[in-house]
């Protein structure tokens, strides 16, 4: 059965600062992974797509790469603002209609 | 371009009520799906509907049922509310072909927040 986690479940650093989030997937047969963010009480905007097949992807100021042989996906978040705070989560499809969910990472950029 | 729409937004139950929950998407997906989310956990998959007048169940189906008459919505009803149905409530739908079926994105709601009291 496939697993998602997100480790850390919370993170807080000053604003500026790159850093990285993680995704890891215990069943490496996966389609694709997607990265979405979930601001307080609103919904889930995608934020990347990677197919089984590829090794990363950008967008902006956001890289989410892919590594299927061991279980993992980060999200690189270069020169964080404040505007970046959000739960952001990881989500796998290991079939044609169902995604796997992490829990989510909360990230608070202090200005 | 409105995407998913659910309604409503914000609802509070009393136990044993019923209600249904509606999404609406406008980007003429095949598949839509209904998940809920609980604190500290990932979203879980209730029900979900690969085309019109077809839905099947997901990983936590139970005191839930669905209708998709039209292939633009897909229905959510709860026949008899209980506390352990207060949750967030994220309808999604995706696009599949018969080239590609498994590398889509998924597209959400802006979700439903349900307390059943």
């Amino acid at each position: 059965k496939q697993e998602v986690t997100q480790i850390p479940a919370a993170l807080s650093v000053p604003e500026g600062e790159n850093l990285v989030l993680n995704c890891s997937f215990t069943d490496s047969a996966i389609y694709n992974l997607q990265w979405f963010r979930q601001d307080p009480g609103k919904g889930l905007t995608s934020l990347l797509l990677i197919q089984s097949s590829q090794r990363e992807q950008t967008s902006g100021r956001l890289n989410a790469s892919l590594d299927k042989s061991s279980g993992r996906s980060t999200l690189y978040i270069a020169a964080s603002q404040p505007g970046d705070s959000a739960t952001y989560l990881c989500a796998v499809r290991s079939s044609n209609y169902q995604l796997i969910w992490g829990a989510g990472t909360k990230l608070i950029i202090k200005p | 371009n409105a995407g998913v729409t659910q309604t409503p937004k914000f609802r509070v139950l009393k136990t044993g009520q019923s209600m249904t929950l509606l999404c609406a998407q406008d980007m003429n997906h095949e598949y839509m799906y209904w998940y809920r989310q609980d604190p500290g956990m990932g979203l879980r998959l209730i029900h979900y509907s690969v085309g019109e007048g077809t839905t099947a169940k997901g990983e936590v189906p139970d005191g839930y049922n669905v209708s998709r008459l039209k292939k633009q919505n897909f229905l959510l009803g709860l026949e008899s509310a209980a506390p352990s149905q207060t949750s967030v409530y994220f309808c999604a739908s995706s696009y599949m072909t018969d080239l590609r079926p498994r590398n889509t994105e998924a597209f959400f709601g802006q979700g439903t927040r349900l307390t059943v009291v």
